[in-house]
């Protein structure tokens, strides 16, 4: 069955700290990959997106994702986390007009 | 409209009544899906249209639950005889085709008492 799987429910880092965040998907084919961010109180936003070519994809607010057919991952990362990225991360998988998404990870931001 | 729509924005019932949640995508899109996001919890996939025809309604959790689309355009998701495990955030989301983004309307809050 085609699904999208987030590890970790909650994660905590230190401000300005290194963030990973991580997706694996299980699909028959490579599907188009998303990373979308809920803040709290507001809607859903796309963080990046991933169709193919150039493996290391580049979004908004300072994120990236790495797809690696090996692994069935496309882990979501940043060098820095600032107190404002402090929010629930959803990635999602797409396959034929299909989106499956992940259970989200929580982000908690410590001071 | 310039994204997309949900009515109303809050509902609450009681208990064994029905309930109808009304989504409008961005004109265009063909691709329409409704999510459940229960409290503290990553999003459900409840039902998918393309165009006027659901080829996917795995999602939906019991016959109490239908949804419907006309004209391309607007959605319906009624849920009958309300439980209180029906308390939920319901999304509704639109894209042009897999490729593209979802993009996600605010939601109905659905309060079962």
């Amino acid at each position: 069955a085609q699904s999208v799987t987030q590890p970790d429910i909650h994660i905590t880092v230190s401000e300005g700290a290194s963030l990973e965040l991580r997706c694996n998907y299980s699909y028959g084919a490579t599907p188009y990959l998303f990373w979308y961010v809920q803040s709290p109180g507001q809607g859903l936003q796309l963080l990046l997106k991933y169709f193919s070519g150039d493996t290391l994809v580049q979004g908004i607010k300072g994120f990236e994702a790495e797809f690696k057919r090996s692994q069935s991952s496309f882990n979501l990362r940043k060098p820095s986390v600032h107190w404002s990225d402090a929010a629930e991360y959803f990635c999602a998988g797409s396959n034929f007009n299909k989106f499956y998404f992940g259970s989200g990870t929580k982000l908690n931001v410590k001071p | 409209g310039a994204g997309v729509s949900q009515s109303p924005s809050n509902k609450v019932t009681e208990k064994g009544k029905d309930v109808e949640l009304r989504c409008d995508p961005i004109s265009g899109h063909t691709a329409l899906y409704w999510y459940r996001q229960r409290l503290g919890q990553g999003l459900e996939f409840l039902i998918y249209f393309q165009g006027n025809s659901a080829p996917d309604k795995s999602g939906l959790p019991s016959d109490r639950f239908s949804a419907e689309r006309t004209g391309e355009s607007v959605s319906t998701l009624t849920i009958q005889r309300t439980q209180q495990e029906d308390s939920a955030v319901y999304l509704c989301a639109s894209s042009t085709d897999r490729r593209e983004k979802l993009f996600f309307g605010s939601g109905t809050q659905l309060s079962v008492l």
